[in-house]
C-alpha cells in the first residue's frame, strides 16, 4: 500500500521564523509531488509542486525533494499568522496510477 | 478561468434519505476526484472518474456512487445516509496527467440530522 508520512503537529513557530514541514512516501517510483495549504473548514490550495530533485523556490516557500531518501518538504520563510493552516503532502506514484495519495497533514501554527 | 465549482455549498438530511452532490470541473480537465473530509480528519478518496469512466474507488460502501456525464461534470450519490455520512465532501478535478495537480473545489458540507 503506498503510504505519504506527514507530523500531524501541531508545529508551532513565532512569526518571522522558519517553518519546516517534511513528508516521507514509501513508494520509490513516485514522480511527482504537491504541498496544498487547507485552512480550517476551507478546501485544500495547491502551494507548491515538485518533479525533481532538489530545491524549487516560490516566494516565501521552497520545496525541497530528495528521492533517494523518499522525502519532500516545505519550507516557510519569514511565517507570518495568515500560514497557519494546516499543510498537505501529495504524492502521485509511478507506474501509471493517477491517483494523488494524500499525507494526513500538519497543523501549523504561527504564534504572533 | 472558472475553478472547480460544487453544489449545493451546504445540504442537510436526515437518516435513511439519500444525497445527490454535484461538480463541474475546470474546462479541459477530463479527470474528477471526490473525496470525504470528516471533521478534524484527514482527506479519504471516494471515486475517480475519467472520460465518463469509473477509474477507481476508495473503500467505501456501495451506497457511495456516481457517475461523470459526457461535459466532464459529476455527481455524487449516496443512499441510505448515516449519521457518520457528515463531513466536507471535495471535488477535485485534472488533466490525466503526472505532472498535473488536482485542482479543489470550496466542497460541499453534508450534514446528517
Amino acid at each position: 500500500q503506498k503510504e505519504v508520512e506527514q507530523n500531524s503537529g501541531p508545529l508551532s513557530v513565532p512569526e518571522g521564523a522558519i517553518a519546516s514541514l517534511n513528508c516521507t512516501y514509501s513508494d520509490r517510483g513516485s514522480q511527482s509531488f504537491f504541498w496544498y495549504r487547507q485552512y480550517s473548514g476551507k478546501s485544500p490550495e495547491l502551494i507548491m509542486s515538485i518533479y525533481s530533485n532538489g530545491d524549487k523556490e516560490d516566494g516565501r516557500f521552497t520545496a525541497q525533494l530528495n528521492k533517494a531518501s523518499q522525502y519532500v518538504s516545505l519550507l516557510i520563510r519569514d511565517s507570518q499568522p495568515s500560514d497557519s493552516a494546516t499543510y498537505l503532502c501529495a504524492v502521485y506514484s509511478g507506474a501509471g496510477s493517477y491517483q494523488l495519495t494524500f499525507g494526513k497533514g500538519t497543523k501549523l501554527s504561527v504564534i504572533p | 478561468e472558472a475553478g472547480v465549482t460544487q453544489s449545493p455549498t451546504h445540504l442537510i438530511k436526515t437518516r435513511g434519505q439519500q444525497a445527490t452532490l454535484r461538480c463541474s470541473p475546470i474546462s479541459g480537465h477530463t479527470s474528477v476526484y471526490w473525496y470525504q473530509q470528516a471533521l478534524g480528519l484527514g482527506l479519504q478518496f471516494l471515486l475517480w472518474y475519467d472520460e465518463g469512466e469509473e477509474r477507481n474507488r476508495g473503500n467505501f460502501p456501495p451506497r457511495f456512487s456516481g457517475r461523470q456525464f459526457p461535459n466532464y461534470s459529476s455527481e455524487l450519490n449516496v443512499n441510505a445516509l448515516e449519521l457518520e455520512d457528515s463531513a466536507l465532501y471535495l471535488c477535485a478535478s485534472s488533466f490525466l496527467q503526472l505532472d498535473q495537480p488536482q485542482h479543489f473545489g470550496d466542497g460541499t458540507r453534508l450534514s446528517i440530522l
